[in-house]
């Protein structure tokens, strides 16, 4: 089956730590995105990748850091640094960026406990 | 800066009417416009993208409509059914996103609940 796949579904991270949400895909897409969605405030875009070993900051990369090593993945670190971390995050791909496509992930949500 | 707004953001119909949901867009330079339906704690599902080029897409009872003009597009969903009950977002891809960054931009969405 072809698709992106999230994990962990949910995810409780203390205050303090860092944690780190999958993301893969075997579309073979070359662009990745990571969307941060708040009650009432849609989907904000975090990090994107256009291509393998390149990525950049979104809206709102503050807290946030990620990698691109390989082209099914990306995975998204939520670092201490982050403020308000409470959140349902989802992953995107396209085959390339802007002008395609795209498919989402089934979500990560992650709460501070 | 784009800026995508959905109107209204939340409707409740009973089932077997048709119904439309709206979008509006404030830069009319896009590549395309997408629809997607989110169910509730899940991620989003393609439903209908718009190249800048096209008028209108179908997919079912589903139709989806762009005027780049106005700024306005539109998903019509005919004979609706308890099963079309989420939310439903819409997204533009911008020829010149503010700051450089790539990506959607989104609207709130519209909350859709079809009563049976």
């Amino acid at each position: 089956d072809g698709g992106i796949t999230q994990s962990p579904k949910y995810l409780f991270r203390k205050e303090g730590q860092n944690v780190t949400l999958s993301c893969e895909q075997n579309l073979n897409h070359d662009a990745m995105y990571w969307y941060r969605q708040d009650p009432g405030q849609g989907l904000r875009l975090i990090y994107y990748s256009q291509i393998v070993n390149d990525f950049q900051k979104g809206d709102i990369a503050e807290g946030y850091s990620v990698s691109r090593e390989k082209k099914e993945s990306f995975p998204l670190t939520v670092t201490s640094a982050q403020k308000n971390p409470t959140a349902f995050y989802l992953c995107a791909s396209s085959i390339h960026s802007r002008n395609t496509e795209a498919f989402f992930g089934q979500g990560t949500r992650l709460t501070v406990v | 800066k784009q800026e995508v707004t959905q109107i209204p953001a939340a409707l409740s119909v009973p089932e077997g009417e048709n119904l439309v949901l709206n979008c509006s867009f404030t830069d009319s330079a896009i590549y395309n416009l997408q629809w997607f339906r989110q169910d509730p704690g899940k991620g989003l599902t393609s439903l209908l993208l718009i190249q800048s080029s096209q008028r209108e897409q179908t997919s079912g009872r589903l139709n989806a409509s762009l005027d780049k003009s106005s700024g306005r597009s539109t998903l019509y969903i005919a004979a609706s059914q308890p099963g079309d009950s989420a939310t439903y977002l819409c997204a533009s891809s911008d020829k010149y996103s503010g700051g450089g960054a790539d990506g959607l931009t989104f609207g709130k969405g519209t909350h859709l609940i079809i009563q049976p």
